[in-house]
């Protein structure tokens, strides 16, 4: 099947600091992506679409200054969390749709301290 | 409001019993219905998807139904076993294309030896 692969898994980063999140299709194009929010024993909150070549769709309450994101290539996107605060720590998640089902990253756990 | 509800209890059963899970949903009328596993910390990974016109689908000791009428699904593992302990989550996709999923907020499975 289809890989999407995300990187880091895992980021700790202090408050104030900006944290960039890689999601990458291996083996297959993505024009479109989707960002996911997790909180623990939560449902996957969408936080935006990314369309390759142009601005991202975002959620009602997400801020696009706060979570910026760009959709440079058909295999990357990009989220960066701007000046962390400890209420952004969460789990964040990556999908690629392809052949009519999602395929996730494997989520990057961040953490503001 | 559109809501979609899997059971927020966990779910504990013995090996070798069969599981089932329960996704209800309302106000949505969807084109399709996916199940996803998801490990702590992982991104979630596909399973099944069953269409609207569908009623059941099969995938080795899987099986999914899709009532639209109830307005339900149910997700079936049989002979289950304590690798099948994850959270499982129900999908819904509106459009006959791929669309923006949206999920439930899935439901714990621990199965016991």
């Amino acid at each position: 099947g289809a890989v999407v692969s995300q990187h880091p898994s895992r980021v700790i980063c202090k408050s104030g600091t900006s944290v960039k999140i890689e999601c990458r299709s291996l083996d297959f194009q993505a024009t479109t992506m989707f960002w996911y929010r997790q909180f623990p024993k939560k449902s996957l909150m969408l936080m935006a679409t990314s369309n390759e070549g142009s601005k991202a769709t975002y959620e009602q309450g997400v801020e696009k200054d706060k979570f910026l994101i760009n959709h440079a290539s058909l295999t990357l996107s990009t989220l960066t969390v701007t000046s962390a605060h400890p209420e952004d720590s969460s789990f964040y998640i990556c999908s690629a749709p392809g052949q009519g089902i999602a395929f996730f990253g494997q989520g990057t756990r961040l953490t503001v301290v | 409001s559109q809501k979609i509800e899997q059971n927020s209890e966990a779910l504990n059963i013995q090996e070798g019993k069969t599981a089932t899970l329960t996704c209800n949903y309302t106000n949505y009328s969807p084109a399709y219905l996916q199940w996803y596993r998801q490990d702590p910390g992982r991104g979630p990974v596909f399973l099944l998807l069953i269409r609207e016109n569908e009623k059941e689908k099969r995938k080795e000791r899987l099986k999914v139904t899709f009532d639209t009428t109830l307005k339900q699904s149910l997700f079936h593992i049989t002979a289950s076993q304590p690798a099948d302990s994850a959270t499982y989550l129900c999908a819904l996709g509106e459009n006959s294309g791929y669309s923006t999923l949206t999920f439930g907020k899935g439901t714990m499975l621990l199965v016991s030896p």
